[in-house]
């Protein structure tokens, strides 16, 4: 079966630093770009971060960059989000999602909720 | 940044009835790279239409895409019970940005 699951979020303090995880399956990773989007409670998507199939290309939202660091794993067909200086606008489910070679998102996974409070 | 405006914010019709929601950019999208996709509550957003008016795999005819430049339209031909959703246009042409969302309720 073809999926992503996320895996990693939970409660933080701010200033904290969280390590999401999204683990690929049924299709070849390595050769597809991957993103992070997010969607704070009861609001819309926000693009966070993407990442080319080998890596060497990435971008990022202004709203995190200097805090978050997106990497890959394709020997072991996963990506991940590194994310440190947390503040409570952060906020939100976490959905990685894969990149058709077009620019469109056409498979998401589930989700982690990250909370950011004291 | 491409902004995008969806509308309206909320939209009430009947299972049965038509369906059209507009999705509006601050400038133009390159090659109608304009997307659309459906969101439940609990779920992960669901690719509809890629490319302005493409339909993704599996997705029911009665979704058509339409639109170029700065105005796009989704359109649901008839209702059924399970496209009550929130729905998202993003535009991928320019980095990647998403409308705010248009909530479709049952009347």
């Amino acid at each position: 079966e073809v999926q992503l699951v996320e895996s990693g979020g939970g409660l933080v303090q701010p200033g904290g630093s969280l390590r999401l995880s999204c683990a690929a399956s049924g299709f070849t990773f390595s050769s597809y770009e991957m993103n992070w989007v997010r969607q704070a409670p009861g609001k819309g998507l926000e693009w966070v971060s993407y990442i080319s199939s080998s890596g060497s290309t990435i971008y990022y939202a202004d709203s995190v960059k200097g805090r978050f660091t997106i990497s890959r794993d394709n020997a072991k067909n996963s990506l991940y989000l590194q994310m440190n200086s947390l503040r409570a606008e952060d906020t939100a489910v976490y959905y990685c999602a894969s990149n058709h070679i077009e620019g469109y998102f056409d498979l998401w996974g589930r989700g982690t909720l990250v909370t950011v409070s004291s | 940044e491409i902004v995008l405006t969806q509308s309206p914010g909320t939209l009430s019709l009947s299972p049965g009835e038509r369906a059209t929601l507009s999705c509006r950019a601050s400038q133009s999208v390159s090659s109608s790279y304009l997307a659309w996709y459906q969101q439940k509550p609990g779920q992960a957003p669901r690719l509809l239409i890629y490319g302005a008016s493409s339909r993704a795999t599996g997705i029911p005819d009665r979704f058509s895409g339409s639109g170029s430049g700065t105005d796009f339209t989704l359109t649901i031909s008839r209702l059924e019970p399970e496209d009550f959703a929130v729905y998202y246009c993003q535009q991928y042409g320019s980095s990647h940005t998403f409308g705010q969302g248009t909530r479709l309720e049952i009347k």
